[in-house]
């Protein structure tokens, strides 16, 4: 079992729509969790951080962590054109482990 | 507030030549720095890590080497590149998150 698990997409989505992204992980020792906005040819932007289960509110972006379960969701509120990127979790201690990313392409 | 730089941006290099990455911080002292890889469909891959000057830990195999020659700046050579040398390379920085910089897109052919 991989360490940390992301569907690669692509998700295509509406402008408007809600969209959720997704990460399982195997490893229960982890305790911080980010999610990262990547631009094409461009350095990963942090986006969420979080070290406790629950969630966490920033804007039209929502990060989610259910340490039980080992899944963290990032959920984008009225998606707009602008979000069109790869997203990529990110979680561990000392050592981040990051998921191969999800390319997303909101569409006017 | 606290901001990375990398240069170059992007390089093309061929296949045996040496190769020298610079990265810069700035607004923080005594960072812990990070130098990652992406490839194509390969996701992040963590290179070398540094808590300090001249402290340097290697997490994979490779014909990479990294220093720390002050505080804030972090170096990633190579004496001969490969072609599976090429790639985006991206340097980083920890407070608690993770703070990347733009990238060096290296190309070896």
């Amino acid at each position: 079992q991989k360490e940390v698990e992301q569907d690669p997409g692509p998700l295509s989505v509406p402008e408007g729509a809600i969209v959720s992204l997704n990460c399982t992980y195997s490893n229960s020792a982890f305790q911080y969790f980010m999610w990262y906005r990547q631009y094409s040819r461009k350095g990963p932007e942090l986006l969420m951080y979080t070290y406790s289960s629950g969630n966490k509110e920033d804007g039209r972006f929502t990060a989610q962590v259910d340490k039980s379960s080992k899944y963290i969701s990032l959920f984008i509120r009225d998606s707009q054109p602008s979000d069109s990127a790869t997203y990529l979790c990110a979680m561990g201690n000392y050592k981040l482990t990051f998921g191969k990313g999800t390319l997303l392409t909101v569409n006017p | 507030s606290q901001t990375i730089h990398q240069w170059p941006a992007t390089l093309v290099q061929p296949v045996g030549s040496p190769l020298s990455l610079e990265c810069t911080v700035e607004g923080t002292s005594n960072p812990n720095l990070y130098w990652y890889r992406q490839a194509a469909g390969r996701g992040l891959q963590l290179l070398f890590y540094s808590v300090g000057i001249g402290q340097i830990s290697s997490e994979v195999p490779q014909n990479l080497s990294a220093s720390r020659p002050q505080d804030r700046q972090f170096i990633l050579s190579s004496k001969k590149l490969l072609l599976s040398d090429s790639g985006f390379y991206l340097c980083a920085w920890r407070g608690g998150e993770l703070f990347f910089g733009e990238g060096s897109r290296l190309t070896v052919l």
